[in-house]
């Protein structure tokens, strides 16, 4: 299996504009989580989603963000509009079920100028 | 409340053994986490230890729990250069998807 693939790796973009990041899990797992990663804050748990369905958004910061997964092997993390405080490193992990080891992707370096 | 805590820092010289500390305050914390971020990569898996283990070795990881100080360890035989990286640690209570991470340690291996 590939892993956990996110796209972009890199995404540089003017405040206001929307940003799409994406997430495909690995095969046969059906837990799907968010994390955004920053100096200052560690790494936080944005979304968690359970066979497609999002079960826990608390750590999503403000409306602005929202996420989706439209089937089991795909999801989006936008951000609308985003501010140059949303700069941060934005991974997706997934792991087989919702209590055993989490696999994470490469993230994507999110820059807001 | 839940907290994990690591030192920021470790530097060793190659071939040396590191040891990586941890402390976490969940008692019902199941699984522990050892994960390794190399620059500008994701978080890989290393290793991870089930609540009722003292210890699991895996060529040259070494994981120690003490469960009564919920302290955790992840030691390195004969260091090398490649094991340069940032190494968080991870709780996760029984049955939940929340894994409460570490602020990670950043290992620096002289040559």
């Amino acid at each position: 299996d590939a892993g956990v693939i996110q796209s972009p790796r890199h995404e540089v973009t003017e405040m206001g504009q929307e940003v799409t990041l994406r997430c495909k899990p690995i095969s046969g797992h059906n837990s799907l989580f968010w994390y955004r990663q920053t100096m200052m804050r560690g790494l936080e748990l944005l979304i968690y989603f359970n066979n497609n369905v999002p079960i826990d958004d608390s750590g999503m910061p403000e409306d602005r963000f929202s996420a989706k997964m439209p089937n089991a092997s795909f999801s989006t993390l936008k951000i609308q509009p985003s501010e140059p405080r949303d700069s941060a490193v934005y991974f997706c992990a997934s792991s087989r079920t919702v209590d055993t080891e989490a696999f994470f992707g490469q993230g994507t370096r999110l820059t807001v100028v | 409340g839940e907290d994990v805590e690591q030192s920021l820092f470790l530097s060793v010289r190659e071939g040396d053994s590191s040891v990586i500390n941890c402390t976490y305050t969940d008692s019902s914390s199941t699984y522990l986490y050892w994960y390794k971020q190399e620059p500008g990569a994701g978080l890989q898996l290393l290793t991870y230890i089930f609540s009722n283990m003292d210890m699991k070795q895996d060529q040259r990881l070494t994981v120690l729990l003490n469960k009564k100080d919920k302290h955790l360890s992840l030691r390195i035989a004969d260091t090398q250069t490649g094991d340069s990286a940032i190494y968080f640690c991870a709780e996760q209570a029984s049955g939940t998807y929340k894994y409460i991470f570490g602020t990670g340690t950043r290992l620096k291996v002289l040559a």
